[in-house]
């Protein structure tokens, strides 16, 4: 079957770097999405990933490895705004996005 | 650009009443879809379409009819509410592409009693 495994929730101090972990086994693979949701909003994109490595953009960075179906994000110089659930999603073999149930990062000052 | 819209934003329906939840993009993309989301659960699909006039069936389509008569717009219609049906609705729409994100709208909470 498929399926994404991240943890469920996770703390961090503001000013810190926290990495979130996501796992995934899809059938066929064409690339993996972040989001990050504020509560009680919709998910807003924050990066793709198609081929391993890291991609960098600002505070945010996500990294893949596709050999193993891995991916992290990380965030770094946190601020109280980071407080939100991160949501993974691998796209299969027929472009079907497959989600995370997310992770909840609290900021703690 | 609006981006997505959705209507209503909250509803309470009692068990077997019927609704449709409203999506318009004005991004012009071909394809649009329909999510639920549940507490510790993943956005879970529910219907897609790749273009006006084609629909098809995600994960979860039981209890739920979709048609796309134009590219804007991609109604979400509950044919006999249930309970289970209790959960928050995303509507999104993503440009041409693997590579492309999703757009999302703003959600409906839906409660069904």
């Amino acid at each position: 079957g498929q399926n994404i495994d991240q943890p469920t929730e996770m703390t961090a101090t503001e000013g810190a770097i926290v990495q979130i972990n996501c796992t995934y086994q899809t059938s066929g693979f064409n690339g993996l999405f972040w989001y990050q949701q504020h509560a009680g909003e919709a998910p807003t994109f924050l990066s793709y990933n198609v081929l391993d490595g890291l991609e960098e953009k600002g505070r945010f960075s996500s990294f893949l490895s596709r050999s193993i179906g891995y991916s992290y994000l990380l965030l770094k110089e946190l601020q109280m705004k980071d407080s939100a659930s991160y949501l993974c999603a691998a796209t299969d073999s027929n472009y079907q996005l497959i989600w995370g149930a997310g992770t909840k990062l609290i900021i703690k000052p | 650009n609006a981006g997505v819209t959705q209507t209503p934003k909250f509803q309470v329906l009692k068990t077997g009443q019927s609704m449709t939840l409203q999506c318009a993009q004005d991004m012009n993309h071909e394809y649009m879809s329909w999510y639920r989301q549940d507490p510790g659960m993943g956005l879970r699909l529910i219907h897609y379409s790749v273009g006006a006039g084609i629909t098809d069936q995600g994960e979860v389509p039981n209890g739920y009819n979709v048609s796309r008569s134009t590219t804007e717009d991609f109604p979400l219609r509950l044919l006999s509410a249930a309970p289970s049906q209790t959960s928050v609705y995303f509507c999104a729409s993503q440009g041409q592409g693997a590579s492309y994100e999703q757009y999302f709208g703003p959600g409906t909470r839906l409660t069904v009693t």
